[in-house]
């Protein structure tokens, strides 16, 4: 079974600050990991995802995310943060033979001037 | 192109009454899945299709809540004798089913439910 963890509910960081926005998972088999976001009442739109390939994975709008296995992690980072990063990110995993993604509870990354 | 779109995008609806949601998936994907979000419960799977294999219904909450898919392409999530609790953001996706589990979910815009 998978399941993902993600620590803190909310995240506060000033413009041009360092994001980090945490997230570790648990899986059986090897897994696939996802980045998505969420604006205000609107679906999910996919950051980046983990398929087996490169262990540093670059998304839209800056944001990268590393997989340590050892760490069992898969933390999402952007070097300076924007006043439009503002927003619910979701990181979930999904493995072979377990089509449907697991999803973390959400960390809301608010933005200050 | 087309993203995936659902209808209606709200609906309120009273306890005790049925309500159907639609989906309709991008163009040539062959998976479709529901999803749901509610403050309680974060976003939890609901149910999976692809293309003609028996769907795998294993998130569904209760045998209130069913789905189909007509000819592989647009899907309704029908809830039944809906509860209070069933309020909640249901959300569609749609993936290639070519690479399996890897495959990107393109998510639609989601239906708020919202039972009186």
């Amino acid at each position: 079974a998978q399941s993902v963890t993600q620590l803190g509910s909310h995240v506060s960081v000033s413009e041009g600050a360092l994001v980090l926005l945490r997230c570790n998972y648990s899986s059986s088999v090897p897994p696939y990991l996802f980045w998505y976001v969420q604006y205000p009442n609107q679906g999910l739109q996919l950051l980046l995802k983990y398929t087996s390939a490169a262990t540093l994975v670059k998304g839209i709008n800056g944001f990268e995310a590393e997989f340590k296995k050892s760490e069992t992690s898969f933390h999402l980072t952007k070097p300076s943060a924007h006043m439009s990063d503002a927003a619910e990110y979701f990181c979930a995993v999904s493995a072979t033979g377990f089509q449907k993604l697991v999803f973390g509870t959400g960390t809301r990354l608010l933005v200050s001037p | 192109g087309a993203g995936v779109s659902q209808s209606p995008s709200n609906k309120v609806t009273e306890k005790g009454k049925d309500v159907e949601l639609r989906c309709d998936p991008i163009s040539g994907h062959t998976a479709l899945y529901w999803y749901r979000q509610s403050l309680g419960q974060g976003l939890e799977f609901l149910i999976y299709f692809q293309g003609n294999s028996a769907p795998d219904k294993s998130g569904l909450p209760s045998d209130r809540f069913s789905a189909e898919r007509t000819g592989g392409s647009v899907s309704t999530l029908t809830i039944q004798r809906t509860q209070q609790e069933d309020s909640a953001v249901y959300l569609c996706a749609s993936s290639l089913a070519s690479g399996g589990a890897q495959e990107t979910q393109y998510f639609g815009p989601g239906t708020r439910l919202l039972v009186l």
